[in-house]
């Protein structure tokens, strides 16, 4: 299985200021026939589904705000928060979908500084 | 609108049984693969199970192999988690979730993201 490793852990960041979270895999996540990445990002709030955020590493799901990106290529991402926003306090997992079984990072939980 | 709505967890004593169920609506289930994926209290998540759209195919990790069954009704839009000898380990909030609309599936494999998720239903194991 590939392993995905976040980090860090945790974070806190102050409201308004940029957020950065990565996200490694144990072996490429990168398709060579079609050059896409296998790498969606979550966001998770408690008591709440997991949301969809980012999916092929940086395409934005519909609806969410453009502060969120993504990044990167191979093994190496980065979900990144330009202006952290209160609502955005939760806990982030980056998954790989490149082979089965899908994969999950441990987890980033962000939190206000 | 896409709804996947979870149901049949609750407290079991160790070595029990339940059935989740996850009733879907919104969308043509029969065309999609779903999974289940679980939570543990303060863990991340963690893939359990999926099944193929028409049923003919399914897969499970390593640590439910054996005693968990995973199914699916198309014509009640719904897919199941049959949990037996339930462990303390078990005790998770269990998500079904839906493959994206762009997967790219086969009868035998599929690599997606997951871009609709159920509430989730608590399965708690303790004596």
């Amino acid at each position: 299985d590939i392993v995905m490793t976040q980090s860090p852990d945790s974070l806190a960041v102050s409201l308004g200021e940029r957020a950065t979270i990565n996200c490694k895999s144990s072996q490429s996540v990168l398709y060579s026939s079609n050059n896409r990445n296998y790498l969606a990002w979550y966001q998770h709030k408690q008591g709440q589904p997991p949301k969809l955020l980012i999916y092929w590493a940086s395409t934005r799901e519909s609806g969410v705000p453009d502060r969120f990106s993504g990044s990167g290529s191979g093994t190496d991402f980065t979900l990144t928060i330009s202006s952290l926003q209160a609502e955005d306090v939760a806990v982030y997992y980056c998954q790989q979908y490149f082979s089965t079984p899908p994969t999950f990072g441990q987890g980033t939980k962000l939190e206000i500084k | 609108e896409v709804q996947l709505v979870e149901s049949g967890g609750g407290l079991v004593q160790p070595g029990g049984s339940l059935r989740l169920s996850c009733v879907a609506s919104g969308f043509t289930f029969s065309s999609y693969w779903m999974y289940w994926v679980r939570q543990a209290p303060g863990k991340g998540l963690v893939w359990v199970s999926h099944i193929n759209s028409d049923g003919s195919s399914t897969s499970y990790a390593d640590t439910v192999k054996g005693r968990f069954t995973i199914s699916r009704d198309n014509a009640k839009n719904t897919v199941y988690l049959q949990v037996n000898s339930l462990r303390a380990e078990d005790t998770a909030v269990y998500f079904c979730a839906r493959v994206a609309f762009r997967a790219f599936c086969s009868s035998t494999s599929c690599f997606s993201d997951f871009d609709h998720w159920g509430q989730g239903t608590l399965v708690t194991v303790s004596s």
